[in-house]
């Protein structure tokens, strides 16, 4: 058991740009989420994975924002046309009725 | 909608003390969960704990003690004889059973800073 595995792990950008991430689960779980994390404030939940078929997206994943898990395995998430209140650390989870976090990826919009 | 409330922003204490973190909750639904995560300063977060709303029974682990009160609606967590490794963020959380994703609500974090 490898735990969850986020790449990269940081990320600079110049507002405009996009940026992918990825996220690679544990093997054996079909679950998988994302969450948004800003300074001083506890994550936040972006959207849910169950295999490959995205099941629930929160109000704060704007249409700049798109999630894949092609094969239910890795994920990915893609931000378009990045602005600087998309700043953040940005962590991927996955498990059953526990969820095991990823070390996540920070962005930094200049 | 749910909601986790965790009012202590920061605890300092020597090492040695014990110390209580607290967590309050909110929720229409019966059947829930609550969990304790760990964010030391390398930022990973750490799963600590997952108590369902049908078991109100303390558990202890180690150093670590989970008081679950449904009547007060609060799931407070007590480190006894702290540790400087015991200094990190630590957040409350909580997913609701009758949501397909089982999000989790986070609080806010308690920092939780022991001073050698």
């Amino acid at each position: 058991d490898t735990g969850v595995s986020q790449n990269p792990r940081h990320k600079i950008t110049k507002r405009g740009q996009n940026v992918t991430f990825r996220c690679d689960p544990i093997s054996e779980h079909n679950r998988l989420y994302w969450y948004r994390q800003t300074l001083g404030q506890g994550p936040e939940f972006l959207t849910y994975f169950q295999n490959e078929a995205q099941l629930e997206k929160s109000r704060l994943l704007s249409d700049r924002f798109s999630a894949e898990r092609p094969k239910g395995s890795f994920s990915t998430l893609e931000i378009q046309r990045t602005e600087q209140g998309d700043s953040a650390m940005y962590l991927c989870a996955s498990g059953t009725y526990e969820q095991y976090f990823g070390p996540g990826t920070r962005l930094t919009v200049t | 909608a749910q909601k986790v409330t965790q009012a202590q922003t920061e605890i300092s204490v020597v090492e040695k003390e014990d110390v209580t973190l607290d967590c309050v909750y909110e929720t229409r639904d019966t059947t829930y969960y609550l969990f304790w995560y760990k964010q030391p300063p390398s930022g990973e977060l750490v799963f600590l704990i997952r108590r369902n709303s049908f078991d109100e029974q303390n558990e202890i682990s180690g150093r670590y003690s989970w008081n679950f009160q449904k009547s007060t609606s609060s799931f407070n967590f007590t480190i006894t004889a702290s540790q400087v490794v015991d200094s990190a963020v630590y957040f409350c959380a909580l997913s609701e059973a009758y949501q397909r994703a089982r999000q989790l609500t986070f609080g806010s974090g308690t920092q939780l800073t022991v001073l050698p």
